[in-house]
């Protein structure tokens, strides 16, 4: 079966340092993968997608960045962190070539 | 542009009563829809989907939805609730063709009081 994991589960930082969110899914190969956002636990902003290695892209203009090293493995990034940034960060795969997501237990991070 | 509504930001119903979500959507072509969960601090959970076939859909924990095309509306249903069943409810519509890519509601918040 498929899992998908998400470290940390929570994150306390400081303005202006840098920010790296790890997401990695186990048991499957080649995945859709996503970043979204959820912002005063409502609504989900997608901010990338990605649907191979190296491949990755942006859907909103911000401060944070992505990758995808390997082919399950999906990072977060900022170099550094605004006030703004801080949320609810969920992480999702997909099978290619359909539209079901299944979602990662979610990263809280906290910008002070 | 591809997108869902939920007019309803909570929903509260007593424990054993029958619940109803409500979800519209706006597609061109046509409409893949699905049901998401989310409680406190967690991920979302998907539900269930509606692609193609029988308009009353079964998904997960006893849920179900039912399209309707004349009235472009996706509404989830689950005919006894539980206090457990308390949670953050998202309906998502696929993007355009050719993207893997779902576009998600703003959520209804279900209250389910004992």
């Amino acid at each position: 079966s498929q899992t998908i994991h998400q470290w940390p589960a929570t994150l306390v930082q400081p303005v202006g340092s840098p920010l790296s969110l790890e997401c990695t899914v186990e048991g499957t190969s080649n995945p859709n993968l996503y970043w979204y956002r959820q912002a005063a636990g409502r609504g989900l902003q997608l901010l990338f997608y990605s649907v191979g290695i190296g491949q990755i892209s942006s859907e909103v203009p911000q401060n944070l960045s992505a990758s995808r090293p390997q082919d399950r493995q999906f990072i977060l990034s900022s170099k550094k962190l605004l006030l703004s940034d801080s949320g609810f960060y969920l992480c999702a795969w997909g099978r290619q070539g359909t539209y079901e997501q299944y979602f990662g237990p979610g990263t809280r991070l906290t910008v002070t | 542009a591809q997108s869902v509504a939920q007019p309803e930001d909570q929903v509260n119903v007593a424990e054993g009563n029958p619940l109803t979500v409500k979800c519209t959507y706006s597609v061109s072509g046509n409409p893949y829809l699905f049901w998401y969960v989310q409680y406190p601090n967690r991920g979302l959970q998907f539900l269930l989907k509606y692609i193609t076939g029988d308009n009353l859909v079964k998904g997960s924990y006893g849920f179900e939805a039912e399209f309707n095309k004349s009235q472009t509306s996706f509404h989830l249903k689950k005919p006894s609730a539980l206090v457990s069943d308390s949670a953050l409810y998202f309906c998502a519509v696929r993007d355009r063709v050719g993207t893997d890519k779902l576009i998600f509601g703003t959520g209804t918040r279900l209250q389910v009081f004992p």
